[in-house]
């Protein structure tokens, strides 16, 4: 069974760029089978999709992050990451990372625990 | 592109049956069989219920259906239990090659 981990930084300060990691244990990232994604959830408010990256290092991203997103993976530790840049107040909220399958249109099988990120000074 | 709407809170008793629309438009939900939805309990991360409309992963109970029609996706839970009280939250594949999650629904069992 696949497991996801995420980790970095719990707190950030305004302006910044907010790094997150996601470990992925249990298989390969390097699957061709699976797209892996970011999402995030504010406090008491619902799910939002920030991206999503291909072994290849193909990337999507949601329209209104795009311009401040960018997912890289890394196969070697089998790992992905999230960089935030330019962070404010408003994104404060859990990231959770997730796989999807099957690639293309499938839907987020896996979830790691997620990490909780504050953006304050 | 926009959040699928979906109501707020829906309530039941247990034994009862309650279904959740979730609605969106001809390049999300009308116009793809790639709906999912998602449950989550508090502080835990959400929980593939439903996916492709309609078909249930391994180890889910058969008391969670699916369903769509148009621009709106359904889930129903029958049967009522306590532990069915979380979170509820549709997400479409879109036109655009993103997806776009509902608002969620809090489930009450009364």
């Amino acid at each position: 069974q696949v497991q996801l981990q995420e980790s970095g930084p719990g707190l950030v300060k305004p302006s910044q760029t907010l790094s997150l990691t996601c470990t992925v244990s249990g298989g390969s990232i390097s699957s061709g089978s699976y797209y892996w994604s970011w999402i995030r959830q504010p406090a008491g408010k619902g799910l939002e999709w920030i991206g999503r990256i291909y072994t290849s290092g193909s990337t999507y991203y949601s329209p209104s992050l795009k311009s401040r997103v960018t997912i890289s993976v890394d196969t070697s530790k089998n790992q992905f990451s999230l960089k935030l840049s330019s962070v404010t107040a408003a994104d404060t909220a859990v990231y959770y990372c997730a796989r999807v399958y099957p690639i293309s249109t499938g839907r987020f099988d896996q979830w790691g625990q997620g990490t909780l990120v504050t953006v304050s000074s | 592109q926009s959040a699928l709407t979906q109501p707020a809170s829906v309530s039941g008793s247990p034994g009862q049956s309650i279904t959740i629309s979730c609605t969106g438009t001809s390049s999300d939900v009308g116009g793809y069989n790639y709906v999912s939805w998602y449950q989550q309990h508090p502080g835990k991360a959400p929980k593939l219920m439903i996916y492709e409309v309609s078909n249930r992963p391994s180890g889910v109970s058969n008391r969670f259906s699916g369903s769509k029609s148009g621009n709106t996706a359904s889930l129903t839970i029958s049967g009522l239990q306590a532990e069915d009280e979380a979170d509820y939250y549709c997400s479409s594949y879109t036109s655009s090659s993103t997806w776009v999650f509902g608002g969620g629904t809090k489930l009450t069992v009364l």
